[in-house]
This record gives C-alpha cells, structure tokens and sequence, in this order.
C-alpha cells in the first residue's frame, strides 16, 4: 500500500479539463517536491512534472501541476485521446528516507 | 542525448541473486549533477523505489529503499561508464519490471532505461 495515494482511475471527454489528485503526509509531499510521470503500457514513464510544477521541454502547457500542504494535483487540460495513459506523483519520503510513488490512475479519454 | 541501455537476465531461480546493469551515453556515472537509480515495477506492488548511486566531489554515496535495505546493492563502474543492481535472496516476489533512471539535479528522473522484466522462478 503506497504511503501516496492517488486514485485509481480518472476519465473525461475530449477539450474536457481533468485533474488527479495526489496525497501524502508532511513526510513526503508536505515537506519535499512532487513529480508527475506519463506512462504507457510497455514503456518506461516518461517524465511530465517536476519540482512541483515544471515541464520539462517537450511538454505541452496542457499539464500543468500545483501543490498545496500535503496533497498535489495534476490538471491536463483540452484533453484529448493520447493523453491516455498511466499517471504517477512521486516525492522523496524524509521518513523512509527513500522516494516513494503514487498507485497510479489510469486516466481514460471517452 | 542521455541513453540508459540495461542488460541482464530475464530468469533468475529463487534464492538467488538479481544483476542487471545498465550502460550510460551522453552522461557520466561520476557526474556531480546526477544520480542514478533502479525502480521495479510490478503489478502487486506498482512503481517502487529500491535505490541510487551517485558521486558528490568524488565521494559515493549510497541510498536504498526500505522494502529491499540489507539485500540490494547498487554499484558504479566508472571504467565502463554504467551501474548495476545486485539484489539477492530473491523470491517470486521480486518478479517486476525494473528500471534504471537518470535523476538530474535540479529536475528528476528524465531518463530512464527500456525496462527488463525479470522473472524469479521457485
């Protein structure tokens, strides 16, 4: 069981807007940095979010990412079909003294 | 451009030990703006963290995840310019996808190698 939760599963229509949430605990996302991963299936993730709220180059201004307290969102917005995939947040855990990763949700285009 | 090649076997027997290495273009393990990492990934237990090497004013340095501390070991080879993984007394739990990833300094973990299924075989 992840010390980060997100929920499992998240859907939305194509232009639609859509979030995933992320939360944790001062040990993780309180008090450290969260990252967002893409991953599709049979392939490495790919890196969407970092430092809270940065893309790296090559990402479109469609994600973007905010962090408040202990929890963190990602919103993609004007959604559409490719945007399907896998969605992880990660923080470093002072606690466990390691990284730790969300479940995961699986975000569907209808 | 940062490429992270991994080899290693896909079948490892129970009890055994896991090696996987992977191979680094484009950057150096001995980098002071990197480290490098494995992560596994399996259905039963999602992406998990099992640890980094990395080099700080050419001291190296060593962190491990809590779930496989005292079996793992991650070690750099600056002659050949990659790392391994060595985790031992593996069990069918240990079955996973593993990874090995670049996290840069100042960002995360944007390069990441293709991924090796290891199956562990009671």
């Amino acid at each position: 069981q992840s010390v980060v939760t997100q929920p499992p599963s998240a859907s939305g229509t194509p232009g639609q807007r859509v979030t995933i949430s992320c939360s944790g605990s001062s040990s993780n996302i309180g008090g450290n940095y969260v990252h967002w991963f893409q991953q599709f299936p049979g392939t490495a993730p790919k890196l969407l979010i970092y430092k809270n709220n940065h893309r790296p180059s090559g990402v479109p201004d469609r994600f973007s990412a905010s962090k408040s307290g202990t929890s963190a969102s990602l919103a993609i917005s004007g959604l559409r079909s490719e945007d399907e995939a896998d969605y992880y947040c990660a923080a470093w855990d002072d606690s466990l003294s390691g990284r730790v990763f969300g479940g995961g949700t699986k975000l569907t285009v209808l | 451009q940062v490429q992270l090649q991994q080899s290693g076997p896909a079948v490892v027997k129970a009890s055994q030990t896991l090696s996987l290495t992977c191979d680094i273009s484009g950057d150096s393990v001995s980098s002071n703006s990197a480290t490098w990492n494995w992560i596994r990934q399996s259905p039963s237990r999602g992406l998990e963290w099992l640890g980094r090497t990395y080099y700080r004013r050419s001291k190296l340095y060593n962190d491990y995840g809590i779930s496989v501390r005292g079996r793992i070991s991650i070690n750099p080879d600056t002659s050949k310019n990659q790392f391994s993984l060595h985790l031992n007394s593996v069990t069918p739990e240990d079955t996973a996808v593993y990874y090995c990833a670049r996290e840069l300094f100042g960002s995360d973990f944007d390069y990441w190698g293709q991924g090796t299924l290891v199956t562990v075989s009671s």
